[in-house]
């Protein structure tokens, strides 16, 4: 079956460092990879996706590249600020029948220190 | 535009008890429906999922169970909790045949 594979947190930086989480996937065919994002108390808020081989998703300063050849989807940022302190899920969503079945990794939690 | 709401907030049960969340969706129609449970340090796993009324799919096997009744409402139930149930439980729907999921703002659930 399915599965992603998430480096494990926390990961602890001082503001304007550079982040990098690592994300390995396992599938059976060709999907679309994403990473979402969870701030404190809240629920998930898609960051961005990657539909195809060699994508780039990117938004608010974080990028992830798909790369098939080695199954990953690293999320990187050049500057983190202490309002992107949350947890990060790599995830990955195959079409089943009709539907679209996603498989989530554990979560990184990310902490940003001024 | 389309919104999920998800309630209770929180909710504090004793071990026995019965369960109901409740989640629906605004500003869209026929779309998919998702119940993901939250425990500490596991990630995200997948309860159940409905890709109409009345149809419900189960990813584990477990204490509890979920239905649509209407097509925008998806309800997450037991008959006698257990400590293990404690999480935060999301909801979240996704647009017939697409892929990106929208979540609502989750349940945190404790029972003791």
């Amino acid at each position: 079956g399915n599965s992603v594979t998430q480096m494990e947190g926390p990961v602890t930086l001082s503001e304007e460092a550079f982040l990098t989480i690592n994300c390995t996937y396992t599938a059976t065919g060709y999907p679309s990879l994403f990473w979402y994002v969870q701030y404190p108390g809240e629920g998930l808020q898609l960051l961005l996706k990657a539909t195809k081989a060699d994508d780039k998703g990117s938004n608010k300063g974080f990028e992830a590249t798909y790369r098939k050849e080695t199954t990953s989807f690293h999320l990187e940022k050049g500057s983190v600020q202490v309002s992107d302190s949350a947890v990060y899920f790599c995830a990955l969503s195959e079409r089943w029948g009709g539907s679209y079945i996603p498989t989530f990794g554990r979560g990184t939690s990310l902490i940003v220190h001024p | 535009s389309q919104t999920i709401h998800q309630w209770p907030a929180t909710l504090v049960q004793p071990v026995g008890s019965p369960l109901s969340l409740e989640c629906t969706v605004e500003g869209t129609s026929n779309p998919n429906l998702y119940w993901y449970r939250q425990a500490a340090g596991r990630g995200l796993q997948l309860l159940f999922y409905s890709v109409g009324i009345g149809q419900i799919s189960s990813e584990v096997p477990q204490n509890l169970s979920a239905s649509r009744p209407q097509d925008r409402q998806f309800i997450l139930s037991s008959k006698k909790l257990l400590l293990s149930d404690s999480g935060f439980y999301l909801c979240a729907w996704s647009v017939r045949h697409k892929n990106i999921q929208y979540f609502g703002a989750g349940t945190r659930l404790s029972v003791l």
